[in-house]
């Protein structure tokens, strides 16, 4: 069956550090990956999407890269802030666009 | 705009006990999804729907009822609660254009005793 594996320690780094999360896949040939932020409390935001012909992807401090041979996808948050601790998930398609798989998350504390 | 909007922000329920768990976009989107957020196990979709009228279950829809009159409710029932449906619960829509971006309302807290 389709999985999604991210990892489930939490990430403990320094703030002006590069904050790296990792989200495995099995089974499974998305044509895109999403990523999430979600603060305690509050519903996902969605921060970043990358399709299956792209491998990488920028947003401001944020980087995304896709390995489909792999099946990975390894979301960077470059110069780290302590706002930008929350937990991060990410997302495939199901059979169709809008029926989204999630990963677990991996919560991020960056550290003053 | 408003964006996704749920009520109640918290609910605490007695087994066997039914409600009703609100949800409401303003976006005009097309498809609207359920979900379900437990420690450890993600985001699991409960029911979705791609228009007014039209429903279909996600991954855990045992226990839960939707429908969708118009385009922009979209709401959840437990016709007898469990203490199994102990979650969170997610609301969030897409537009079918891109049918890409979810768009998340703020969440539901239920409690099952």
């Amino acid at each position: 069956s389709q999985k999604i594996e991210q990892n489930s320690e939490a990430l403990n780094i320094q703030e002006g550090k590069t904050a790296t999360l990792t989200c495995n896949y099995t089974n499974y040939s998305p044509a895109y990956l999403q990523w999430y932020r979600q603060d305690p409390g509050r519903g996902p935001v969605f921060l970043l999407l990358i399709r299956e012909n792209e491998k990488e992807k920028r947003k401001e401090r944020l980087k995304v890269t896709f390995d489909t041979t792999l099946k990975q996808s390894l979301f960077h948050i470059t110069a780290s802030q302590p706002a930008d601790s929350a937990t991060y998930l990410c997302a495939l398609p199901r059979d169709s666009s809008y029926k989204l798989i999630f990963g677990s998350g991996t919560r991020l504390l960056v550290r003053p | 705009n408003a964006g996704v909007t749920q009520t109640p922000k918290f609910q605490v329920l007695k087994t066997g006990q039914s409600m009703t768990l609100q949800c409401a976009q303003d976006m005009n989107h097309e498809y609207m999804s359920w979900y379900r957020q437990d420690p450890g196990m993600g985001l699991r979709l409960i029911h979705y729907s791609v228009g007014a009228g039209i429903t279909d279950q996600g991954e855990v829809p045992n226990g839960y009822n939707v429908s969708r009159s118009t385009t922009e409710d979209f709401p959840l029932r437990l016709l007898s609660a469990a203490p199994s449906q102990t979650s969170v619960y997610f609301c969030a829509s897409t537009d079918r254009a891109t049918q890409e971006t979810q768009y998340f309302g703020p969440g539901t807290r239920l409690l099952v005793l």
